[in-house]
């Protein structure tokens, strides 16, 4: 089945600096890769989708990677800023709506 | 922006009662929705998929007698936890993506804080 890591449970990073966080993937092949925030005790907030011929997506301090050989996907923050602590998600689509999320990193950015 | 409403965002219940959930898409119009739950420091575990005018696609290990979903309007799906045990407490989320638009992303309530006692 299906397996999706975020290798890191928890991030800390000082504020200002690029926060960089990872989500990789196996027996898998997604046709898009989304991101999300979640704030404690909130829904996820949908941050960006990448689709599986596309390299790399930015918004605004936001940039996401898709490689599809290395089956991972990398998210940064550059110029991070204390809002930016949160919690990430990954998720991979199948090809329908339906989404299977990674554990998530917490990141907090330290002023 | 498409916004999600779910509601009530908090509630506790004894033991052997029944908790009905509820999420709307206030903006539009959503063929499916989902019903995740999610564990404390966990993922989102997708719990059933909610058709509109047919009966919810569950996935495995998730009881279809315990959670019941109806999905009667294109805006409306519910998702009732009957006969609730301490072990049902949890956070539940649902989500929707506008109809027919293929790789939307999911738009997601703020969630239900569910505690049984």
């Amino acid at each position: 089945s299906q397996k999706i890591e975020q290798n890191s449970e928890a991030l800390n990073i000082q504020e200002g600096k690029t926060a960089t966080l990872t989500c990789n993937y196996t027996n898998y092949s997604p046709a898009y890769l989304q991101w999300y925030r979640q704030d404690p005790g909130r829904g996820p907030v949908f941050l960006l989708l990448i689709r599986e011929n596309e390299k790399e997506k930015r918004k605004e301090r936001l940039k996401v990677t898709f490689d599809t050989t290395l089956k991972q996907s990398l998210f940064h923050i550059t110029a991070s800023q204390p809002a930016d602590s949160a919690t990430y998600l990954c998720a991979l689509g199948p090809g329908a709506n339906n989404l299977f999320f990674g554990t998530g990193t917490r990141l907090t950015v330290i002023p | 922006g498409a916004v999600v409403s779910q509601h009530p965002s908090r509630v506790i219940c004894k033991s052997g009662t029944s908790v009905k959930i509820e999420c709307r898409s206030l903006d539009f119009q959503a063929t499916t929705m989902f019903w995740y739950r999610q564990f404390p420091k966990q993922s989102l575990m997708l719990m059933a998929t909610s058709n509109e005018g047919s009966k919810a696609t569950y996935e495995q290990g998730v009881e279809k007698d315990k959670f019941l979903i109806n999905h009667a309007s294109l805006t409306l799906s519910t998702l009732t936890v009957t006969s609730a045990h301490p072990e049902d407490s949890s956070f539940y989320i649902c989500s929707a993506s506008p109809s027919g638009i293929y790789n939307s992303p999911l738009h997601f309530g703020n969630g239900t804080r569910l505690t049984v006692t």
